[in-house]
């Protein structure tokens, strides 16, 4: 079964330029995620999907911040413009919906964004 | 308001004896707590997760621990091995909602070979 894809997996900008980040699922997985995780820290959601709806973007700064999930699979996440803080690792993760209260949440390899 | 922290920021642990990382919680309200970890350069990988309503769960080489008296979660490695070099991260969903979960800081833990 193949993991959760992300790319690119480096992208070094400067500041108020802008960036987007793509993420292909698992495939039949209907719940996606954005976690932001700067250095040190443990990730933090930004965003989630539920096929192609937003369940969740309660801390995605959304005057810079913008996510897209169109036809419930792939999604993007931009951000313009960037600033400093903004260099972090972006991760996506998707899950299934099972039923169940929890369901295990599989993680790519993330993309690491660096802000000049 | 809701937040996961971990006790200790670095744990080094010789091969062959058993790890332990420990995790406070002070979400009341969650159903779920959930042991990641992540080897550097790679996303996190779910390890084990525990319901609220039990006290032991066991998984291959891994015992997860939940204590609500005191709010604290343990994660334990039997006979730790250097592929169990990474960062720990406990993290907790609360009760109902879309499942979303909130992440520790995260525990290092370095084997000495």
């Amino acid at each position: 079964e193949a993991g959760v894809a992300q790319s690119p997996r480096y992208k070094i900008i400067e500041k108020r330029q802008s960036v987007a980040f793509w993420c292909n699922p698992i495939s039949g997985h209907a719940t996606l995620y954005w976690y932001q995780q700067i250095l040190g820290q443990g990730p933090k959601l930004l965003i989630q999907f539920q096929n192609n709806g937003v369940v969740d973007d309660s801390q995605l700064p959304k005057d810079r911040f913008s996510a897209e999930r169109l036809k419930g699979v792939d999604s993007t996440l931009k951000i313009q413009p960037a600033k400093l803080e903004d260099s972090a690792v972006y991760l996506c993760a998707s899950s299934s919906l099972s039923g169940r209260a929890y369901n295990e949440q599989f993680f790519g390899p993330g993309t690491r964004l660096t802000v000049l | 308001g809701e937040s996961v922290g971990l006790h200790l920021p670095t744990l080094s642990v010789q091969e062959g004896d058993n790890s332990i990382i420990n995790c406070a919680y002070s979400n009341s309200a969650s159903d779920y707590f959930i042991w990641y970890k992540q080897e550097s350069g790679k996303g996190p990988q779910f390890i084990i997760d525990i319901r609220s309503n039990m006290d032991k769960r066991q998984g291959q080489r891994v015992t997860v621990l939940l204590n609500k008296t005191v709010k604290h979660l343990s994660l334990q490695i039997a006979a730790t091995q250097p592929g169990d070099s990474a960062v720990y991260f406990c993290a907790e969903k609360p009760t109902g909602g879309y499942q979303k979960v909130t992440f520790g800081t995260g525990t290092k833990l370095q084997v000495i070979p």
